[in-house]
């Protein structure tokens, strides 16, 4: 079985300021997909960024970036010029590529808070 | 885009009563959807994976008897909570799939609130 591991329970950064939240996993699989899911207060869950494993070159959305070390099993999301509106809980989640059918398994979660 | 809609908000109910929750998907048809459960500052939990047409597939632990699943449609999943208790409570949210495709896209239902009183 697959586990995430999300080890920042609360993270706190200035407006404008950059924050970096790490997440590490553990699988077997050579084929598969991360994520980074933001959940606001609102809690609908909104994807930040989604990342194929076998792709080496780190995936970017405009202000939020991955840093992607396989070997390491690690997958940390990196909040460029934080906003106000950044402020939520942020997901990491696993899913097994190809016939797995897309379940996905997330990690317990960083609050982040954008402080004014 | 692609909606992913989910009724109701939130809901009370008395022990023992059940509920229904319904996931529709109101831009795309959804083959596959999704059911979570996610306690207060807690990570989401997946439940069962709803298939149009045919059973559920639950996870380990979880009870088919008590959580009814229903995909009747391509549009529309359900999640019944039967005979509920107050340990039922928690934030139920669904997912479904936009496309066939392994990799396609999952969209999240804005979740349900339930609390058994």
């Amino acid at each position: 079985a697959q586990t995430v591991t999300q080890s920042q329970p609360e993270m706190s950064v200035q407006e404008a300021e950059t924050v970096t939240l790490s997440c590490t996993y553990d699988t077997s699989e050579n084929n598969y997909y991360l994520f980074w899911y933001k959940q606001p207060p609102s809690r609908q869950m909104i994807l930040v960024i989604r990342q194929e494993a076998y792709k080496q070159q780190n995936a970017t959305e405009n202000r939020f970036s991955v840093n992607f070390q396989k070997a390491a099993k690690s997958f940390s999301l990196k909040i460029s010029d934080s906003q106000l509106g950044d402020t939520a809980m942020y997901f990491c989640a696993f899913m097994k590529g190809e016939a797995a059918g897309n379940k996905l398994t997330f990690g317990g979660g960083t609050r982040v808070l954008v402080k004014p | 885009g692609a909606v992913v809609s989910q009724h109701p908000s939130w809901v009370i109910c008395k022990s023992g009563t059940s509920v229904k929750i319904e996931c529709r998907s109101l831009d795309f048809q959804a083959t596959t959807m999704f059911w979570y459960r996610q306690f207060p500052k807690q990570s989401l939990m997946l439940m069962a994976t709803s298939n149009e047409g045919s059973k559920a597939t639950y996870e380990q632990g979880v009870e088919k008897d008590k959580f009814l699943i229903n995909h009747a449609s391509l549009t529309l999943s359900t999640l019944t909570v039967t005979s509920a208790h107050p340990e039922d409570s928690s934030f139920y949210i669904c997912s479904a799939k936009k496309g066939s495709s392994y990799n396609s896209p999952l969209h999240f239902g804005n979740g349900t609130r339930l609390t058994v009183t």
